[in-house]
């Protein structure tokens, strides 16, 4: 099984809301990644979990918050948005280890739009 | 510092054509080089990847790439191309740590949008 899940799909919210997007992966994979994509970009790093760490922040601000309940879960919690927050956020998972490089996994993505 | 340049935003091929999307890299030390693909509204897929080895990296759904050394390239090929290719594809490296560690970082290429003509 190389599936990455994310919910929900489709996200709106107010400037004000608080909400909580989540990924699951069962492929054992003790790294994890939140990245944001705008429309026909590159994604953009934002977070990156490592054995359940946070290893790499990529400067984000503070209304984004992730979490790693678990080997499986990641959580990124979001507060206050903006509306050039909007964007499609995609989680990733992979391998972790040093010497071979492993391909990361992407998620079908959450569509948030922030009004 | 770790990059790569797309430099077609898109090519226009004909099914049953062969394709090629072109990547460049400029890496300090051994280049890991990855290809994905994504479709309208969805997540990337993981095609292939270069680590060390063949020149020539076989992949899913008929792709493959080809790493050049001295051109500093790894482009992507198909030999006939469908209409269900369409999509946009990335071209990825793998960033370094300040002491020259890999690491978990993907750095993406702008991305070349695939369109197939029936």
């Amino acid at each position: 099984d190389t599936e990455v899940t994310q919910t929900p799909k489709h996200l709106v919210m107010g400037m004000t809301n608080k909400k909580s997007l989540k990924c699951e992966q069962h492929m054992g994979h003790r790294a994890m990644y939140w990245y944001k994509q705008k429309a026909k970009k590159p994604p953009e790093l934002m977070f990156v979990y490592s054995y359940e760490k946070l290893s790499i922040n990529e400067s984000v601000p503070s209304r984004f918050s992730p979490e790693c309940p678990n080997s499986s879960l990641l959580n990124l919690h979001l507060h206050a948005l903006q509306p050039e927050d909007s964007a499609l956020y995609l989680c990733a998972s992979s391998q972790v280890g040093t010497g071979i490089n492993y391909e990361q996994y992407f998620g079908p993505g959450t569509r948030l739009t922030v009004t | 510092a770790q990059s790569v340049a797309q430099p077609e935003d898109q090519v226009n091929v004909a099914e049953g054509n062969p394709l090629t999307v072109k990547c460049t890299y400029s890496v300090s030390g051994n280049p890991y080089l990855f290809w994905y693909v994504q479709y309208p509204n969805r997540g990337l897929q993981f095609l292939l990847k270069y680590i060390t080895g063949d020149n020539l990296v076989k992949g899913s759904y008929g792709f493959e790439a080809e790493f050049n050394k001295s051109q500093t390239s790894f482009h992507l090929k198909k030999p006939s191309a469908l209409v269900s290719d369409s999509a946009l594809y990335f071209c990825a490296v793998r960033g370094l740590m300040n002491y020259g560690g890999a690491t978990n970082k993907l750095i993406f290429g702008t991305g070349t949008l695939l369109a197939v003509q029936p």
